[in-house]
């Protein structure tokens, strides 16, 4: 059954730092792997798709990387802002039962100081 | 204006009864899911449709219960079984064509049970 790591489970950093956000899985027999954001008491917004032939993804000041063979991701995040506070999470996909599912981890929660 | 709609957003229940959150989508999508997510825990499948009058359990289906008569609607019940409901609960959509097919999510149902 695939597991899903990511450390930190909580970020704090002042405003215009760089971070990185880490993701590890345990199968390494997954389709994909994307990065979600979550805000507090809302639903989750795909920032990123890192398909499994892809080493990483960009998407303004996100950048996503993938090396399927060592079960890991990272999430780089450029110049944060305190609007990029929030919960980030992971989730490889892989194919179960006949369909595609997506497996989460806990994600981490990232604060931004102005 | 397309997307998904959860309802309702805050739903209270008394022990020992039932109750059921609706979740719609215009998106045209086949695939629909529920999820379950609980403080500081990643989101648990608890069940996913691929077609209309077809689904299937997820990881931790026992006390739920679903429907899938039309595409665009996929209710969850969470029975009197549900040994302990109070969580958030997350609906998503997706094509789940190919791997390259995200998952849309709802803003989500926030159950308390008293």
């Amino acid at each position: 059954k695939q597991e899903v790591t990511q450390i930190p489970a909580a970020l704090s950093v002042p405003e215009g730092e760089n971070l990185v956000l880490n993701c590890s899985f345990t199968d390494s027999a997954i389709y994909n792997l994307q990065w979600f954001r979550q805000d507090p008491g809302k639903g989750l917004t795909s920032l990123l798709l890192i398909q499994s032939s892809q080493r990483e993804q960009t998407s303004g000041r996100l950048n996503a990387s993938l090396d399927k063979s060592s079960g890991r991701s990272t999430l780089y995040i450029a110049a944060s802002q305190p609007g990029d506070s929030a919960t980030y999470l992971c989730a490889p996909l892989y194919s179960g039962a006949g369909s595609y599912q997506l497996t989460f981890g806990k994600g981490t929660k990232l604060s931004v100081i102005p | 204006d397309g997307g998904i709609t959860q309802s309702p957003k805050y739903l209270f229940r008394k022990e020992g009864q039932n109750v059921t959150l609706s979740c719609e989508q215009n998106l045209n999508h086949d695939a629909m899911y529920w999820y379950r997510q609980d403080p500081g825990q990643g989101l648990r499948l608890i069940y996913y449709s691929q077609i209309v009058n077809d689904f299937q359990k997820g990881d931790i289906a026992e006390g739920y219960s679903v429907s899938r008569e039309k595409k665009e609607s996929f209710p969850l019940t969470v029975t009197s079984a549900q040994k302990n409901p109070t969580a958030f609960y997350l609906c998503a959509s997706g094509r789940q064509r190919s791997s390259t097919d995200t998952q849309y999510f709802g803003p989500g149902t926030r159950l308390t049970v008293l």
